[in-house]
């Protein structure tokens, strides 16, 4: 199976500026869920996906967006980017058992910077 | 609430040496344990699981951990490391609540193998 892909893998972007990142799961896996990585935070969870809603939420603010399509592929959008969101965005899929737990598998990220 | 502490930031270790990665945990609640790796500008891999069952828990490229409940401890060792080991190393815990699944992530050891 093709692993979990992320597209752009670098991005630059302006302070204001918005900018979508886009995550393609393994298939069959129907959960995806965002990490914010940076060296001083280390990995933060944004948020997770699963049949197209939002199931859980980290604490960032609401210029923190996401959505997923039916196709369990997912994007998360960043709006009015300010210097600090630069980091790695990472996006994982799981395979979900319904009631058990499962395991993370990660895209190789995209790296945001913002100047 | 819950918590993942790694507690040394940096490991160097001269190549064929053993190495051991500290990692605590604390939470109220039933946890699953996991340690991931990040090599230079890819995502996390996962290493090794502890689901239940014996608490001594082999993962892939030789590494294994011992899941120790009392000291709630999740230690990675290695009898021998390789130059290629050189990578990030993150200790991640899982709650299973009725939401979904809950990840929790350490801030990373940095372990450089010398040669």
């Amino acid at each position: 199976k093709a692993g979990v892909t992320q597209t752009p893998r670098y991005l630059i972007k302006t302070r204001g500026q918005q900018v979508t990142l886009s995550c393609s799961p393994i298939s069959g896996h129907r959960s995806v869920s965002w990490y914010q990585q940076t060296p001083g935070q280390g990995l933060q969870f944004l948020f997770e996906y699963f049949s197209e809603t939002q199931r859980n939420k980290g604490n960032f603010p609401g210029r923190f967006s996401g959505r997923q399509f039916s196709n369990s592929r997912s994007e998360m959008n960043v709006s009015t980017l300010e210097l600090g969101d630069s980091a790695l965005y990472l996006c994982a899929s799981s395979p979900v058992r319904t009631g058990g737990l499962y395991e993370q598998y990660f895209g190789p990220g995209t790296r945001l910077t913002v100047t | 609430a819950q918590s993942v502490t790694q507690l040394d930031s940096q490991v160097p270790v001269f190549e064929e040496a053993p190495v051991e990665l500290r990692c605590n945990y604390s939470s109220s609640v039933s946890v699953y344990l996991f340690w991931y790796v990040q090599y230079p500008n890819q995502g996390l891999q996962l290493l090794l699981k502890y689901l239940s069952g014996s608490t001594l828990v082999k993962g892939i490229n030789g590494f294994e951990a011992e899941f120790n409940k009392s000291q709630t401890s999740f230690h990675l060792r290695k009898p021998s490391v390789h130059i290629s080991d050189t990578a990030e190393y993150f200790c991640a815990v899982t709650l299973v609540v009725n939401t979904g699944n809950q990840f929790y992530f350490g801030t990373g050891t940095s372990l450089t193998v010398i040669p």
